[in-house]
């Protein structure tokens, strides 16, 4: 079935930028979605096909999707960024949503 | 505004069944063409989509769990439920009901519940 690898953690300071990769094999291909969870909570799409934002994200969340990864940048950290951030594609080969391993951003 | 409730028992014993139901506020399941499903998340772990069914019945599973899982629709108490048989303590998670963002199964889920923590244990 396909796979979605993110790394595990990334760390930044605030008011830098931070960038979360989903790799897939040719995920390119595919629309790509992003969801931010913080703990006790259930995720919020926070960028969906690519790079299109829900109303009430902010323009410091944006998305890109080429070759074998995607990638979710987050530009000028908060602390409130601070969460657990899941890639996700349909597998129209199986007919089922994926979701990637998640990345826990941390701010510094 | 739209809400998904999940209810169901919160311990099951390994071997048996867990049942969960989602019920619908703010919209009703039988006016609208969205795929309507279900979503876990075992402690400390990442999300896995279970699966997902229209108004009509029609069904879409993880083809991990497909042998085990049953999602049924209730349009009359604007409810659907998820049926997992055969448990084991690698089922505990959170459990989510959550609905697309579009009118696609294939779109991204823009509704959640807010998650019940079911656990396998005898």
């Amino acid at each position: 079935s396909y796979v979605l690898t993110q790394p595990p953690s990334v760390s930044v300071a605030p008011g830098k930028t931070a960038r979360i990769t989903c790799g897939g094999n040719n995920i390119g291909s595919k629309s790509v979605h992003w969801y931010q969870q913080k703990p006790g909570q259930a995720p919020v799409l926070v960028i969906y096909y690519d790079s299109d934002r829900p109303s009430g994200i902010p323009e410091r969340f944006s998305g890109s999707n080429s070759g074998n990864t995607a990638t979710l940048t987050i530009s000028r950290v908060e602390a409130g960024d601070e969460a657990d951030y899941y890639c996700q594609v349909w597998d129209s080969s199986s007919d089922h949503r994926v979701f990637g391993t998640g990345t826990k951003v941390t701010v510094l | 505004q739209l809400q998904l409730q999940e209810s169901g028992p919160g311990l099951v014993k390994p071997s048996e069944t867990l049942s969960l139901t989602c019920t619908v506020s703010g919209g009703s399941i039988s006016s609208s063409s969205y795929y309507w499903g279900w979503i876990r998340q075992p402690p400390g772990k990442g999300l896995e989509w279970i699966g997902s069914i229209y108004y009509s019945g029609s069904t879409y599973y993880n083809p991990s769990l497909k042998s085990r899982v049953t999602i049924s629709v209730d349009t009359s108490k604007n409810q659907f439920s998820l049926k997992l048989s055969s448990v084991t303590a690698a089922d505990t998670a959170v459990y989510y009901c959550a609905r697309p963002f579009a009118e696609v199964v294939t779109a991204p889920v823009q509704h959640w519940g807010q998650g019940t923590l079911v656990t396998v244990s005898s």
